[in-house]
């Protein structure tokens, strides 16, 4: 089975502070994913990377920065949170583009509340 | 924008019946095709996938395609109070952003027993 962790289920950080949030997958996926989710607006991708130091923006990065140094790892960062920011944050991954090897894969989330 | 569209509900069936969930979008290049399971509180699970126009079943569930009618549909048979969730409709873009998905919003089941 395909397995994506995330660092934390809940996040609680002031205003103005650098957030990490980190996510690793164990089956040698090459594409990675962070999305946020809020009430009504559904899923939103923030950024994605096909490969290792490869990332390219999403729907909605601004506000946000992301770093692949590794294949299993990706890590989303708010360079300085905001309370527009409280969400949950969902990460995924996928093996290759096209057919069945683009089913995306989500970690459990993290709840991310900016004070 | 590439669009996904679903009805939001809330879908409320008894137990038993059959649950219906359908699903637009908007990008006619769009090859695959996912539906999601997302209990309140949890992330999405991947519980359907499907390519081709026609039918696919998997147990209980079966996804429906329609490429020409840009539709696609997911039916729970003999639906159970433990199917309640939301269900999210995902769609896959076209030529190099095809491992991207576009999600719908959702749509809310609710089965009463």
């Amino acid at each position: 089975d395909v397995k994506v962790t995330q660092s934390s289920r809940y996040l609680v950080k002031r205003t103005g502070e650098k957030v990490f949030l980190e996510c690793v997958q164990d089956m040698d996926h090459e594409n990675m994913f962070w999305y946020r989710q809020d009430p009504g607006l559904g899923l939103r991708l923030i950024y994605f990377s096909y490969d290792v130091k490869m990332k390219e923006k999403g729907d909605i990065p601004e506000g946000y920065s992301v770093s692949r140094e590794k294949k299993e790892r990706f890590s989303l960062i708010l360079e300085s949170a905001s309370t527009n920011q409280t969400s949950m944050y969902l990460c995924a991954s996928s093996l290759l583009a096209g057919g069945p090897q683009n089913e995306q894969f989500f970690g459990p989330g993290t709840r991310l509340t900016v004070l | 924008q590439k669009e996904v569209e679903q009805n939001s509900g809330p879908l409320s069936v008894p137990e038993g019946a059959i649950a219906s969930l359908n699903c637009t979008y908007s990008d006619r290049v769009s090859q695959s095709f996912f539906w999601y399971r997302q209990y309140s509180g949890k992330s999405p699970e991947l519980i359907m996938s499907i390519y081709s126009n026609g039918d696919k079943e998997d147990g209980r569930f079966t996804a429906q395609l329609n490429k020409a009618s840009q539709y696609v549909s997911l039916l729970i048979r003999d639906s159970q109070p433990s199917d309640s969730a939301t269900y999210l409709c995902a769609v896959t873009g076209s030529g190099g952003s095809n491992y991207k998905l576009t999600f719908g919003k959702g749509t809310l089941l609710t089965v009463n027993p």
